[in-house]
């Protein structure tokens, strides 16, 4: 099963971009990334998946590699709602995510 | 419309008492999967139902846990002779079905253990 490499936590300021990087070097050729986030002590929320192409939504870009190894996920204009632990899942067959310990990010004022 | 609901929202029980939590998906959604989160830790996948397949239950822990899922909607997961090491957040997501849909998540249910 492909894993995924998060850093710990990262500080962004509030109103800049927050680019959260994410490796899976041993991601197969028919796994997409998946991004999700966790607020405190709520339910995680599904952010934006891809599989080769980069890809945008109204909340955020994500941007993965030629060699698909790994990946950024991009808040354009972080505000402090977004503080949350973000996760990047390598999605295995049978549809259930594997969560990770997933990167703690911090936007401060 | 309605996201995905859970119920109660916080369980207190005692050691070695069972106890039922149900959730209720998306309508019209045709997967569910049950999670837990220790206090600190990551996502831990449970059990997943697929339509009238047979269920994946390869993430429960112990023979004390079990889930059903009625008429292809509701889910109760239930947990038998409880433990204090089973004091977790419990998390229900939902899915239209499709191989790489995505999850949506309900707000869970915090069962405390005494």
């Amino acid at each position: 099963d492909a894993k995924t490499t998060q850093p710990t936590s990262m500080d962004c300021a509030e109103g800049r971009a927050a680019n959260l990087p994410c490796n899976h070097s041993t991601i197969s050729g028919n796994e997409y990334v998946y991004w999700y986030r966790q607020i405190h002590s709520q339910g995680p929320q599904y952010i934006i998946h891809g599989l080769k192409n980069n890809e945008t939504n109204e909340m955020a870009s994500l941007i993965i590699t030629e060699d698909r190894k790994s990946s950024t996920l991009i808040l354009p204009h972080a505000t402090l709602r977004d503080t949350a632990v973000y996760y990047c899942i390598v999605r295995e067959y049978g549809n259930k995510l594997v969560f990770g310990a997933g990167t703690i990010l911090r936007v401060k004022s | 419309g309605a996201g995905v609901s859970q119920s109660p929202s916080n369980k207190v029980t005692e050691k070695g008492k069972d106890v039922e939590l149900r959730c209720d998906p998306i309508s019209g959604h045709t997967a569910l999967y049950w999670y837990r989160q220790s206090l600190g830790q990551g996502l831990e996948f449970l059990i997943y139902f697929q339509g009238n397949s047979a269920p994946d239950k390869s993430g429960l822990p112990s023979d004390r846990f079990s889930a059903e899922r009625t008429g292809g909607s509701v889910s109760t997961l239930t947990i038998q002779r409880t433990q204090q090491e089973d004091s977790a957040v419990y998390l229900c997501a939902s899915s239209s079905g499709t191989s790489m849909s995505e999850q949506y998540f309900g707000p869970g249910t915090r069962l405390t253990v005494t």
